[in-house]
């Protein structure tokens, strides 16, 4: 399975952009990167998930490098309600319905009021 | 949006008794589902696969006799863990994907406490 690196942990003021990056430098053609997050004794919450192109939705935005060795998670105003575990985790498209999402240690943000 | 909905959120047993959660896919059909452990601030460990009508595939370490897998439906997936023992405890997280292009929806978790 590719792997991906991201930093332990970030902190972010309320209402301000939070940028997390992922670097997946093993990614191969057919891998999607997928951003999930978890708050506190809760299951992961699907954020978002992209190819190669940059990806928006209600909840955040997706950039991801041309070369896709990396990609970012941008929330673009954080609320409280946003400090929670972030993983960014590569599946792969050829894998179907049986593909299970590994889960890294994955990005602890925590968002000051 | 798809749900699952993941019973009971939290369960103390005795040592040597079993506990069943279930996993439902409450608007989507769920051929594969997908159950995960997860200890203190720690990450989430995948303990096996289920596919509806088939046997479980199960991690390497996991004991499949432990940790009985049943998913009878194409909407329910049982988890149920035989013989308890306080190391069991733990918080026991299912999935499912809910179709293609889109990702995963994973249930609300149930805490295990062995005592």
């Amino acid at each position: 399975d590719a792997k991906t690196t991201q930093p332990n942990s970030m902190e972010s003021n309320e209402e301000e952009p939070v940028h997390l990056p992922c670097n997946h430098s093993t990614i191969s053609g057919t891998d999607y990167i997928h951003w999930y997050r978890q708050l506190p004794s809760q299951g992961p919450e699907y954020v978002i998930h992209g190819l190669t192109s940059n990806v928006n939705n209600r909840m955040a935005s997706l950039a991801i490098a041309e070369d896709r060795k990396s990609s970012t998670l941008i929330l673009h105003r954080a609320t409280l309600r946003d400090a929670a575990v972030y993983y960014c985790i590569l599946r792969d498209l050829a894998g179907g319905s049986n593909y299970k999402l590994t889960f890294g240690k994955g990005t602890l943000l925590t968002v000051n009021p | 949006g798809a749900v699952v909905s993941q019973h009971p959120s939290r369960v103390i047993c005795k040592s040597g008794t079993s506990v069943k959660i279930e996993c439902r896919s409450l608007d989507f059909q769920a051929t594969t589902m997908f159950w995960y452990r997860q200890f203190p601030k720690k990450s989430l460990m995948l303990m096996a696969t289920s596919n509806e009508g088939s046997k479980a595939t199960y991690e390497q370490g996991v004991e499949k006799d432990k940790f009985l897998i049943n998913h009878a439906s194409l909407t329910l997936s049982t988890l149920t863990v035989t013989s308890a023992h306080p190391e069991d405890s733990s918080f026991y997280i299912c999935s499912a994907r809910t179709g293609e292009g889109y990702g995963y929806t994973f249930g609300s978790g149930t805490r295990l406490t062995v005592v």
